[in-house]
């Protein structure tokens, strides 16, 4: 079952801008994760958040998780045309399973 | 290069003739899956395996099935193959989910069954 939920489902912003995407959680878990999606193409890792961290930074991306709120935010700052994709949130629950959100389709407009 | 490898990267294929997509990790990954993606639906998990012989059924297994005989091979097998199995489908592999890593995935195999 789908558990994670990404808001909002599009999401389109002039290059430069930063982009925030959300995503919102039923189940207890072990950890968050982020992944990005090229058109039809494979899905690739971008950021692991573990249910005891808060805040994680890798280059430009940013994720904070709020446990009590069972919630999540990627902030992609100086969004650049490259950065244009599909944004998933996984979940991983107490039984090791990943659960998927639908994901935000971002857009970046040169 | 570490990499997950399906092939074959398209295929269409008629109702009922079985077919087998193949997925090859080289990173010695104990944990295996395959997904769909479907439009608007995001992924669901097909099988998983945990390590070798070990497989359980994911959230929709119908006709479907896998095989876990080595660590590095997890092949995707469609016995009798029928439209709504027409999609997108991935494979990918985790160093161990206990370890916390993130998955790596294949490029996708685009399935359409007519």
């Amino acid at each position: 079952s789908q558990q994670g939920e990404e808001d909002p489902q599009a999401l389109s912003i002039q290059e430069g801008e930063n982009a925030t995407m959300n995503c919102s959680y039923k189940t207890s878990i072990n950890n968050l994760q982020w992944y990005r999606q090229n058109s039809g193409r494979g899905l690739v890792h971008l950021i692991l958040i573990r249910s005891n961290e808060r805040e994680k930074h890798s280059g430009r991306l940013r994720v904070t998780l709020d446990t009590s709120k069972k919630s999540s935010s990627l902030l992609i700052t100086a969004s650049r045309a490259a950065d244009t994709a599909s944004y998933f949130c996984a979940v991983m629950d107490s039984n090791y399973q990943l659960i998927w959100g639908a994901g935000t389709k971002l857009i970046i407009k040169p | 290069e570490a990499q997950v490898t399906q092939n074959p990267r398209y295929l269409i294929t008629v109702t009922g003739k079985k077919l087998t997509v193949t997925c090859s990790q080289n990173m010695n990954h104990e944990y295996m899956s395959w997904y769909r993606q479907d439009p608007g639906l995001g992924l669901r998990q097909i099988y998983y395996s945990m390590n070798v012989e070990v497989t359980d059924k994911g959230d929709v297994p119908e006709g479907y099935k896998v095989s876990r005989k080595e660590k590095r091979n997890f092949p995707l097998i469609l016995e009798s193959p029928s439209p709504n199995q027409t999609s997108l489908y991935f494979c990918a592999s985790s160093l161990s989910v206990q370890f916390l890593r993130g998955y790596t995935f294949g490029s996708g195999t685009r399935l359409t069954v007519v």
